[in-house]
């Protein structure tokens, strides 16, 4: 099964503080998705990638920026954090195999922005 | 665009009974799936069922869906739910190296 690792599992963050929060993925999967969830809106597409060295805006890109180092990690950074980014943020990974595209999920980041 | 509707925010069942959560999409792509995602209590998402062949019947864990390209939808149903059946249900499509999910529905089962 698909393994995809997030850490920290949860962080308290002081507002206009910089945030990191990173996802490792071991299955070789060419894309990788950040997304966040909060009630009433599901999962909503922050920032995703095709591979190593790219990163594309998803529907919600206000206020982070992504990462993908290589084709096992991807960050979310929040530059200048804010109340309204607490919440839960999973990042994914998938592959456009058999003319569709499945994600695996880690387990979540929960972040609160104080 | 592409999208993925679910109406139904919560959905309440005694445990039981039938239920049947909807899903109906809208997608320009050809090559695509169509997942419901089972998410319970503190977890991640998890895949629950796939389909792309049209009227053809996926089931998986109890859970049955039939994808109807003529009616855009992909309804997920459930002959007799358990308590262990709570959980939030996301209907998703995915093609072109993206993936489209729904609000998610909340699913209680009563007792």
């Amino acid at each position: 099964e698909a393994a995809v690792t997030q850490s920290p599992r949860n962080k308290v963050a002081v507002t206009g503080g910089k945030v990191t929060l990173s996802c490792n993925q071991t299955n070789n999967h060419n894309n990788m998705y950040w997304y966040r969830q909060d009630t009433g809106h599901g999962l909503r597409l922050i920032h995703y990638s095709y591979g190593a060295g790219s990163t594309e805006k998803g529907d919600i890109p206000d206020g982070y920026k992504a990462s993908r180092p290589s084709q096992e990690n991807f960050s979310l950074i929040l530059e200048l954090a804010t109340p309204s980014q607490t919440s839960v943020y999973f990042c994914a990974s998938g592959d456009q195999g058999q003319g569709y595209t499945e994600v695996f999920f880690g387990k979540g980041t929960r972040l609160t922005v104080v | 665009g592409d999208s993925v509707t679910q109406t139904e925010g919560l959905v309440t069942v005694t445990e039981g009974l039938p239920v049947m959560l909807n899903c109906t999409y809208q997608t320009a792509y050809s090559d695509v799936a169509f997942f419901w995602y089972v998410q319970y209590l503190n977890e991640a998402p998890k895949l629950l069922l796939r389909s792309s062949t049209d009227n053809k019947r996926t089931e998986h864990q109890g859970f049955h869906a039939t994808l109807h390209k003529s009616s855009s939808s992909f309804h997920l149903q459930k002959s007799s739910v358990q308590l262990s059946d709570s959980a939030l249900y996301y209907c998703a499509l995915g093609g072109n190296n993206r993936i489209f999910f729904g609000d998610g529905t909340q699913l209680v089962v009563k007792p």
